[in-house]
């Protein structure tokens, strides 16, 4: 079983609609976690930290779930910039980063 | 600030050629490391270093080899290329914290194929 796993997709999203995936981890130790953007062909880039009690940043609501260890992102109002890959990054003590496979997401006029 | 900057973007290598991979930042970073992306696999974690003369391995080391002497370069090496080590590969670097998690910033990457 891998640490952290993602659906794949892609999820084909109507602009304007709302889309949300998950991301489960194994590691019960793990610390801290992260929604990490990718363009196609291009670097990772952090979207947000994801914190116990939830959190929002615009459009994007992030949830931590330890008791069955997933996270997950909403993406309200879906824009066709929105189209990426979402990076799925769990994190244990010493900086030790685990990284999903992705979800691919393509918003649609 | 440049950020992190990676040299080559592309590069073409056959079986048994070596070759550095560049990586620099210029945000004074202890923390930087190396991932390959595969299709499907998410990142992996090649080698890392924690500051100048430090260095350590990861996921997946094998072939591979890396030198810390300033805090601002982390050369990747590849020692006798396969068509195994065809990939992406990414350098990052965060600040330091003995918690977890600190942001990554990420190279541009450099593309690799192996004949």
């Amino acid at each position: 079983r891998k640490e952290v796993e993602q659906d794949p997709g892609p999820f084909n999203v109507p602009e304007g609609a709302t889309v949300a995936f998950n991301c489960t981890y194994s590691n019960s130790a793990s610390q801290s976690f992260f929604w990490y953007r990718q363009d196609c062909r291009k670097e990772p880039k952090l979207l947000m930290s994801v914190y116990s009690s939830g959190n929002e940043d615009g459009r994007f609501t992030a949830q931590l779930n330890r008791a069955s260890q997933y996270i997950s992102l909403l993406i309200r109002d879906s824009k066709l910039s929105d189209s990426a890959t979402y990076l799925c990054v769990v994190a244990a003590a010493g900086n030790k980063l685990t990284f999903g496979g992705g979800t691919r997401v393509l918003v649609k006029p | 600030n440049a950020g992190v900057t990676q040299t080559p973007k592309f590069q073409v290598l056959k079986t048994g050629q070596s070759m550095t991979l560049q990586c620099a930042q210029d945000m004074n970073h202890e923390y930087m490391s190396w991932y390959r992306q595969d299709p499907g696999m998410g990142l992996r974690l090649i080698h890392y270093s924690v500051g100048a003369g430090i260095t350590d391995q990861g996921e997946v080391p094998n072939g591979y080899n890396v030198s810390r002497s300033t805090t601002e370069d982390f050369p990747l090496r590849l020692l006798s290329a396969a068509p195994s080590q065809t990939s992406v590969y990414f350098c990052a670097s965060s600040y330091w914290l003995a918690g977890a998690g600190e942001t990554q910033y990420f190279g541009p990457g450099t593309r690799l194929l192996v004949l």
